[in-house]
């Protein structure tokens, strides 16, 4: 198993351009989150799914959207992005629940590194 | 509003030696609190957890200590090693109600182990 993988690994943007990071989970897990991670201010939740087709906000959702149109997909879109938006953004995937077994274990990706100029 | 506080930010201890971490929490709804280690490069990966109901959880050289009167918890590394240079996070969660399963980060402690 591949585990929870994202893409792009890195990108660089400029002010007002738009882009899409697609993280994707062979786990069969229910849920999947979006964080990005700032130094000093460790992980913050941007938005979060429950399931296919639903999504939700997080800590700090401004300026991103999100869709889970597959179970096994998650998409954090930026519409245009800002300087702040500049930052280290991991997927997260949890709960098997085909499993019948409680499991509260986060499992993330590898990290995209974006940096917008 | 920060709900979970770490510290300190950044720790250096020398090979052998026992390396503590604190966090402190707010929401007395939190029942379940893990530790995340991340090495460069790479995402958070569990390292160990545990639930309000105990005091102490002990996985090897790592133990999580939990004063829940206090709403304080710890994580404690023993005869720490150089491979265990790493950030490592604190989190809560709650296990009910609309925030099932989400979990809130403290800022992270840089830990550098010297040989």
């Amino acid at each position: 198993n591949a585990g929870v993988t994202q893409t792009p690994k890195f990108r660089v943007l400029k002010t007002g351009q738009s882009m899409t990071l697609l993280c994707a989970q062979d786990m069969n897990h229910e849920y999947m989150y979006w964080y990005r991670q700032d130094p000093g201010m460790g992980l913050r939740l941007i938005h979060y799914s429950v399931g296919e087709g639903t999504t939700a906000k997080g800590e700090v959702p401004d300026g991103y959207n999100v869709s889970r149109l597959k179970k096994q997909n998650f998409l954090l879109g930026l519409e245009s992005a800002a300087p702040s938006q500049t930052s280290v953004y991991f997927c997260a995937s949890s709960y098997p629940r085909t499993s019948g077994r409680t499991s509260y274990e986060q499992y993330f990706g590898p990290g995209t590194r974006l940096t917008v100029t | 509003q920060q709900q979970v506080k770490q510290s300190p930010q950044s720790l250096i201890v020398q090979k052998g030696g026992i390396s503590i971490i604190n966090c402190a929490y707010e929401n007395t709804a939190f029942d379940y609190f893990p530790w995340y280690q991340q090495f460069p490069g790479k995402g958070p990966a569990l390292l160990i957890a545990i639930r309000p109901d105990v005091s102490e959880k002990k996985e090897g050289r790592f133990t999580i200590s939990f004063n829940k009167s206090a709403k304080q918890f710890s994580l404690h590394i023993m005869d720490s090693q150089p491979g265990d240079s790493a950030t490592y996070f604190c989190a809560a969660s709650m296990r009910s109600g609309t925030s099932y399963g989400k979990l809130t980060f403290g800022q992270g402690t840089i830990l550098t182990v010297h040989p």
